[in-house]
């Protein structure tokens, strides 16, 4: 199975503030078709996760445009340019690339 | 608007089954595929199986081969996920989701159900 790694588990972040998760993958997530099915899910506190990003940086529909997506193979990045209190919750990477689907570990955004 | 509804909370002997269902509504249920995964309490996300709620075709994680069964009913826009032989560390909150064409990923999920394995 493809091993999502992500960093850092923890993040504490100031309101206001940006904050980053990197995500890497223990093989390359770009498939034959020539897409990269890397994902970015939002976890609030006693929710289900929610979809933010799709394809790398493709935000999805509602997603405030403080959350952006990038990176290529095996490196990807969520980025958060200002950091509000609804964000507290836990960011999980995924890939769809390979079989069977595989998520990161988890990294929990709290305020400072 | 899109939504998936689960069934509620079970509590489950070991060595038991446990049937969770998911109803669809606000969208064609046979045009996308219904994935189920599973977070045990305190932990991530774990992807089981998908079913094409078109043709009915599925495919499980080998980690969960012959014991976990997904089927569904396109007259009741319903996807259902059966777990057979639990253990305690079967515990967990199960999630169905729906995948689409387009993000090819979880673009809405179920709220959850818990399921408890308890002697």
């Amino acid at each position: 199975d493809i091993v999502m790694t992500q960093t850092p588990l923890s993040s504490p972040v100031t309101l206001g503030q940006p904050a980053s998760i990197s995500c890497r993958s223990s093989q390359s997530l770009v498939h034959s078709d020539g897409n990269t099915y890397l994902s970015w899910l939002q976890q609030r506190p006693g929710q289900p996760p929610r979809l933010l990003i799709y394809k790398i940086s493709n935000r999805f529909s509602g997603v405030p445009d403080r959350f952006s997506g990038s990176g290529a193979g095996t490196d990807f990045t969520l980025k958060i340019s200002r950091v509000e209190a609804e964000d507290v919750g836990i960011y999980y990477c995924t890939q769809a690339t390979h079989f069977p689907r595989t998520f990161g570990q988890g990294t929990k955004v709290e305020i400072k | 608007q899109v939504q998936l509804v689960q069934s509620g909370a079970e509590v489950k002997k070991p060595g038991d089954s446990v049937k969770v269902s998911c109803k669809a509504s606000g969208y064609t249920f046979s045009g996308s595929p219904i994935h189920w995964m599973r977070q045990a309490p305190g932990q991530g996300l774990e992807w089981m199986a998908w079913i094409d709620a078109g043709n009915g075709d599925t495919r499980y994680s080998p980690k969960f081969q012959g014991r976990v069964t997904i089927t569904r009913d396109t007259s009741a826009s319903t996807a259902y996920m059966e777990l057979s032989s639990l253990t305690s560390e079967d515990t967990a909150l199960y999630y169905c989701a729906r995948v689409t064409s387009v993000s090819a990923t979880f673009e809405m999920w179920g709220q959850g159900t818990m399921v408890t394995v308890s002697s």
